[in-house]
């Protein structure tokens, strides 16, 4: 699986956009971009996935570059209950494909 | 959809004794469990991959015979840890993924909110 390059932290505004990078440059065709974050303590949480094309859902949004070597999770209006580690992985689809954890983002949203 | 439970939260044991983890996949049978661990401060380490009726594999470095894995059915999977020790205190967390009944994405694994086992 490809590796994937997060910057170790981030701040953010109450109620602004949060857009956290990934990079992920050796990415292969059959490979999605998976984002998930770990509030401290529990387990960690999916938000969204792609392949190629930009996906949006309620929780956020991902765009994904034309060449696929970089992406950027966006949350529209960042809250409190935001404030979690941010993992950007990358993974082959179907069964055999695990998830391998980086050390993600720390996306600290402050009032 | 697609919530996972472990059973305990979180448990304290004497040295020596053996402490057993449950997995379950409350809404949707998964095909394939996986379990992780992670010590304080670092990223989650994949420990190993259970298929239901299937011998799970183990990561390298995992030892089997320490770390047993039981997926006896699509909903639940089971994690021991023989012969405890204080190294390994850890946060021990299950995912789950699989296709009955069909979730939107049956290739993404959601996990559970994890085991803290404390060994003294």
């Amino acid at each position: 699986d490809a590796k994937t390059t997060q910057p170790p932290s981030m701040d953010c505004a109450e109620g602004r956009a949060a857009n956290l990078p990934c990079n992920h440059s050796t990415i292969s065709g059959n490979e999605y971009v998976y984002w998930y974050r770990q509030i401290h303590s529990q387990g960690p949480q999916y938000i969204i996935h792609g392949l190629k094309n930009n996906e949006t859902n309620e929780m956020a949004s991902l765009i994904i570059t034309e060449d696929r070597k970089s992406s950027t999770l966006i949350l529209p209006h960042a809250t409190l209950r935001d404030t979690a580690v941010y993992y950007c992985i990358v993974r082959v689809a179907g069964n055999t494909g695990k998830l391998i954890f980086g050390q993600g983002t720390t996306l600290q949203v402050k009032p | 959809g697609a919530v996972v439970s472990q059973h305990p939260s979180r448990v304290i044991c004497k040295s020596g004794t053996s402490v057993k983890i449950e997995c379950r996949s409350l809404d949707f049978q998964a095909t394939t469990m996986f379990w992780y661990r992670q010590f304080p401060k670092q990223s989650l380490m994949l420990m190993a991959t259970s298929n239901e009726g299937s011998k799970a594999t183990y990561e390298q470095g995992v030892e089997k015979d320490k770390f047993l894995i039981n997926h006896a059915s699509l909903t639940l999977s089971t994690l021991t840890v023989t012969s405890a020790h204080p190294e390994d205190s850890s946060f021990y967390i299950c995912s789950a993924q699989g296709g009955t009944p069909r979730l939107a994405f049956t290739d993404t694994q959601y996990f559970g909110p994890g085991t803290r086992l404390t060994v003294l």
